[in-house]
């Protein structure tokens, strides 16, 4: 069965603080998605990040960053001097490639408060 | 603009009343998806429809039913048989090429009192 756990439920941060937000999944598929979603106040999904399985180039966006790891089926999620606008849910995701490549498995999500 | 429209905001019944959550997307994707969120909790598929006039159930469909008669629209019935509907109901859409990314309407907090 596939699963993603996001063990942290809340972190809280003071501006500038650089902070990670871990993601362990699982599953039996050899190649598939993993995603990374913000989800401010408002409430809707912001996409920030795909990885395919088999490209473990860790990324750099910005402030972001985010570090596959297949070995330890990790796929955690860096801000750097992190700021108060960075405040949201942020979900990891993963799902199948191939057919059904549309329909993700989320986490239970990682609450950021950051505080000027 | 192209995007994802759910409609309205908020909204109210009283128990026992099926309600209707509208989505209406303009960006040509093929695939819609229904999320359930509770707090603390992460987002739960109710349906997806890959295709019109087809869909398959999510994890948790019981007490809700869609239709898919047009590509651009995918409704969500919460029925009165659904035990605890309230909750923050998400709207998706996917497609095929690209970015393999889901894109998410601004969703519809629902209260049942």
């Amino acid at each position: 069965a596939q699963k993603v756990t996001q063990a942290q439920t809340e972190i809280s941060v003071v501006e500038k603080e650089d902070v990670t937000l871990d993601c362990v999944y699982e599953t039996r598929d050899t190649t598939y998605y993993l995603f990374w979603y913000k989800q401010p106040p408002s409430g809707e999904l912001v996409f920030l990040i795909r990885r395919n399985s088999f490209d473990e180039q860790n990324e750099i966006s910005g402030r972001y960053s985010w570090n596959f790891q297949k070995s330890t089926s990790s796929f955690n999620f860096t801000i750097t001097a992190s700021q108060v606008v960075d405040s949201a849910v942020y979900f990891c995701a993963l799902s199948a490639y191939g057919g059904s490549q549309g329909n993700l498995i989320f986490g239970k999500g990682t609450k950021l408060s950051v505080k000027p | 603009d192209g995007g994802i429209t759910q409609s309205p905001k908020y909204l109210f019944r009283k128990e026992g009343q099926n309600v209707t959550l509208s989505c209406e997307q303009n960006l040509n994707h093929d695939a819609m998806y229904w999320y359930r969120q509770d707090p603390g909790q992460g987002l739960r598929l109710i349906y997806y429809s890959q295709i019109v006039n087809d869909f398959q159930k999510g994890d948790i469909a019981e007490g809700y039913s869609v239709s898919r008669e047009k590509k651009e629209s995918f409704p969500l019935t919460v029925t009165s048989a659904q035990k605890n509907p309230t909750a923050f109901y998400l709207c998706a859409t996917y497609r095929e090429t690209g970015s393999n990314e889901q894109y998410f309407g601004p969703g519809t907090r629902l209260t049942v009192t």
